[in-house]
């Protein structure tokens, strides 16, 4: 079983649609939980923490649960510029600050 | 601020030579360094993590051998591709920290093909 699950995608939706991403993440240990966006043959950028407790930036908002160690963010009124592969990442759980990827899920907005 | 820069940014190079990577913090420390390897519609994998002054911890399966990793100074750390082979092609970014669980911030990574 992979450390870090996402579905691969394609997600092809219409502008202005709003869009949902799942993971599951298998360390239990895990404390810290992140989002990252990643465009084709470019480094993963950091696009929101996620936090116990939920937390909202502009269009979008990520949840996370812990008793089913499982990691949401939702896209609303999805922009053409929102295409890329969105990365759930979460840490090791150990004090080494690594971090394990999930494979990503892919984004294709369209107009 | 937290920039953190790759050099080069891609690179060809023949099997059976030797390529360097460095990574550098422009304006911070990086009292740890990251080494990731991307193939392609995969996710990043950890290489190895290196902490300044000390010897990389290497992650199951990379040969600490082959994938030669000095972190000299609290701004540089540079990964050395030995002996390269056509399957070492890859995306290989790297990322430093300052010590914060919250804080990795990450090079544009060099793109290497082994020809």
């Amino acid at each position: 079983r992979k450390e870090v699950e996402q579905d691969p995608g394609p997600f092809n939706v219409p502008e202005g649609a709003t869009v949902a991403f799942n993971c599951t993440y298998s360390n239990s240990a895990s404390q810290s939980f992140f989002w990252y966006r990643q465009d084709c043959r470019k480094e993963p950028k950091l696009l929101m923490s996620v936090y116990s407790s939920g937390n909202e930036d502009g269009r979008f908002t990520a949840q996370l649960n812990r008793a089913s160690q499982y990691i949401s963010l939702l896209i609303r009124d999805s922009k053409l510029s929102d295409s890329a592969t969105y990365l759930c990442v979460v840490n090791n759980g150990d004090s080494s600050y690594k971090l394990i990827f999930g494979s990503g899920t892919r984004l294709l907005v369209r107009p | 601020g937290a920039v953190v820069s790759q050099h080069p940014s891609w690179v060809i190079c023949k099997s059976g030579t030797s390529v360097k990577i460095e990574c550098r913090s422009l304006d911070f420390q990086a009292t740890t360094m990251f080494w990731y390897r991307q193939f392609p519609k995969q996710s990043l994998m950890l290489m190895a993590t290196s902490n300044e002054g000390s010897k990389a911890t290497y992650e199951q399966g990379v040969e600490k051998d082959k994938f030669l990793i000095n972190h000299a100074s609290l701004t540089l750390s540079t990964l050395t591709v030995t002996s390269a082979h056509p399957e070492d092609s890859s995306f290989y970014i790297c990322s430093a920290s300052s010590g914060s669980l919250d804080e990795q911030y990450f090079g544009p990574g060099t793109r290497l093909t082994v020809t």
